[in-house]
């Protein structure tokens, strides 16, 4: 099964900064991989898909990219409303699913 | 607009089962899978199986195989996931999402259900 390594599993960052999340697959899965956005307490919001598609309505700050086992997501400028968990997530064909660890994005 | 509107609360003694049902609106409901994702507390996402309401046929994650059951009513538009043979660690939150039908992404997704299973 393909294993998603998602790194790190926190950190911490002033507003206006630039932070950067990945994710490593353990084989090659294309741009399979979407991202996801969840506060606490409530239910995991769809960011980016197939890598690096901005979902509607997503503030162009958030990006993804990468390609085959490694993979990035960037925000280009920190806002206060950006603290949350970050998780990648793996499909292919069936689909089968998997999401990474997650990425916890604390503000200063 | 596309909504996903899952059952209450429960609590479930070890060795018991949960029904969680996740009722659909908005949109066509056998045109799209419907995916079921849990987290523990303080825990990251872990994703459970997939249904199809079209077919009724489902996937299940390996961990799962045995324990779970995808089933859908068409004429309430509503998906269930039930779990049996619960132990302490199957407390979570448990959610339901609509697979968009390219590229696997889950949106929306139900406000999640959270089960508690203690003595």
């Amino acid at each position: 099964d393909v294993q998603m390594t998602q790194s790190p599993s926190s950190l911490s960052a002033s507003v206006g900064d630039r932070v950067t999340i990945t994710c490593q697959a353990s084989q090659d899965i294309i741009t399979y991989l979407n991202w996801y956005q969840q506060k606490p307490g409530k239910a995991p919001k769809l960011l980016i898909s197939a890598a690096s598609n901005l979902e509607s309505g997503v503030p162009p700050r958030f990006s993804g990219s990468g390609s085959g086992t490694f993979f990035t997501f960037t925000i280009n400028g920190l806002q206060t409303e950006d603290s949350a968990t970050y998780y990648c997530q793996r499909f292919d064909d069936l689909p089968r699913v998997t999401f990474g660890g997650g990425t916890k994005v604390e503000i200063k | 607009q596309v909504q996903l509107v899952q059952s209450e609360t429960v609590v479930r003694k070890p060795g018991a089962s949960v029904k969680v049902s996740c009722k659909t609106s908005g949109y066509s409901f056998t045109g799209y899978y419907i995916h079921w994702v849990r987290q523990a507390p303080g825990q990251g996402l872990e994703w459970m199986a997939w249904f199809n309401p079209d077919s009724g046929r489902a996937f299940y994650a390996q961990g799962f195989h045995g324990r779970i059951t995808m089933t859908g009513d068409t004429s309430i538009t509503t998906a269930y996931m039930e779990l049996s043979g619960l132990t302490s660690d199957d407390t979570a939150t448990y959610f339901c999402a609509r697979d968009s039908g390219t590229n696997s992404r889950l949106d929306p997704w139900g406000q999640g259900t959270l089960v508690t299973v203690s003595s």
